[in-house]
């Protein structure tokens, strides 16, 4: 079935570096690539999502990339700031077929000051 | 506030029990997921729902069944529950198209 593969699971950072967190998928039919955000006790929230007809996409400190070819995709987090340290998930999704929205396994970001 | 909402957000039930969680989506959106996160895992996909029809299954439990009613809310029912039944599910809710979906605050059950 389809598989959302995360890496690193965690990622310790200072205060201004830089933060990439990559993911894989297996489904070539993926079309729908959302990164969310679990900060400790809440809900997963959207941060950045990319549609399989862009590249690259930015806003502000945040980019995501997106290789078809490879199927993967990553997370990149610039000036990174405390407020920044949470749970991290990537998802993939067909969406217009069966719109199941799979998860990545996490990534639980540190950043310290 | 996402527009998810999601009750009870708290359940303590013992071994062998049924609860019943249920979920109503943002105004206007047709699909519903539900999602079981055990303590410090990942978000695994359950089931979804699109307009009251089951649109894709995961790992869900026999156990587990679901369903979306024609007010487009959604229950999640567990049954014979067991301690590792113990997590935090959530439901979330996506219009049609390539867009994202929106999460409730979850529902903490316990099983003791």
């Amino acid at each position: 079935g389809e598989n959302v593969e995360q890496h690193p699971s965690t990622l310790s950072v200072q205060e201004g570096d830089s933060a990439v967190i990559k993911c894989t998928y297996s489904d070539s039919a993926s079309n729908y690539f959302p990164w969310y955000k679990q900060e400790l006790g809440k809900r997963p929230q959207l941060i950045i999502d990319i549609r399989s007809n862009v590249g690259e996409k930015k806003d502000q400190r945040i980019a995501v990339t997106l290789n078809k070819t490879a199927k993967h995709f990553s997370l990149h987090i610039t000036e990174t700031q405390p407020e920044d340290s949470a749970v991290y998930f990537c998802a993939a999704s067909h969406k217009g077929y069966t719109d199941k929205l799979i998860f990545g396994t996490g990534t639980r970001l540190q950043v310290f000051p | 506030d996402s527009g998810v909402t999601q009750t009870p957000k708290h359940l303590i039930t013992a071994t062998g029990q049924r609860v019943t969680l249920r979920c109503s989506p943002r105004s206007g959106d047709l699909s519903v997921y539900w999602y079981q996160q055990s303590l410090d895992q990942g978000l695994q996909f359950l089931i979804q729902y699109y307009n009251g029809e089951e649109r894709a299954k995961g790992n869900i439990l026999e156990r587990f069944s679901a369903q979306q009613f024609p007010d487009l809310h959604s229950e999640l029912n567990l049954s014979s529950l067991e301690l590792g039944d113990s997590a935090l599910y959530f439901c979330a809710s996506s219009p049609r198209g390539l867009t994202e979906a929106f999460f409730g605050q979850g529902t903490r059950l316990t099983v003791v």
